[in-house]
């Protein structure tokens, strides 16, 4: 089982749809979650930090955390077509203690279709 | 407006030639990553620093790779003699110290595309 496992996709939605991103995690200690976006050529651009269970909003987006379940989501609401890309889930996990370092999931692929 | 820079953006190089990688990570963020990208593995973590020593470079092909910080504002990633699994997209990250229960928040500098042939 990967550390950090996500659904590689494509996920199409229509655009002004919710898109939904899933994230789950397999080291239960876990305490920081990250997701990134990457446009294609381009690098990881981080968007949304949660450390506390139930939801963070920012805009459009929505972080979503449940320890119990392990996982996290990102919800875009109004989703638009300028945010195609790879939505990247990274976890601090227990083990790496407080080193900053973070374990990557594989990335979503998302479309929105105008 | 602070950000992580690398040079050079990209590098095509023949096989057997070294290949050198500079980062200058955000001032005053005092970790620094080194990531490989490829469509195959996705994002792999090689290397990392704090306060210019280094912490785990389990990531890294030891044979060939080495990393370093001759300064606070310097990281390098140097690949000697390079090959063309090599590669790959290479990113360095820094990250400033937590606050509270949080955890570094890693910021991604553009990447150094290269190209073995």
């Amino acid at each position: 089982q990967k550390e950090v496992e996500q659904n590689s996709g494509p996920l199409s939605v229509p655009e002004g749809a919710i898109a939904s991103l899933n994230c789950t995690y397999s080291d239960r200690g876990s305490q920081s979650f990250f997701w990134y976006r990457q446009y294609s050529g381009k690098s990881p651009e981080l968007i949304m930090s949660i450390y506390s269970n139930g939801d963070k909003e920012d805009g459009r987006f929505t972080a979503q955390l449940n320890k119990a379940s392990q996982y996290v989501s990102l919800l875009i609401r109004d989703s638009q077509p300028s945010d195609s890309a790879t939505y990247l889930c990274a976890v601090n996990t227990l083990g790496s203690g407080n080193t900053g370092k973070l374990i990557f999931g594989q990335g979503t692929t998302l479309q929105v279709k105008p | 407006d602070a950000r992580v820079t690398q040079t050079p953006r990209h590098k095509v190089t023949e096989m057997g030639q070294e290949v050198t990688m500079r980062c200058q990570p955000i001032l005053g963020h005092n970790t620094v990553f080194w990531y490989r990208q490829t469509m195959m593995q996705g994002l792999e973590l090689l290397a990392y620093f704090r306060n210019r020593a280094p912490l785990d470079d389990s990531g890294m092909p030891k044979d060939r790779f080495s990393a370093e910080m001759p300064d606070a504002t310097l990281a390098t990633l140097k690949i000697q003699p390079s090959e063309p699994r090599d590669s790959a997209v290479y990113f360095c990250a820094s990250g400033s110290p937590p606050s509270g229960p949080s955890s570094y928040e890693q910021y991604f500098g553009p990447g150094t595309r290269l190209t073995v042939t």
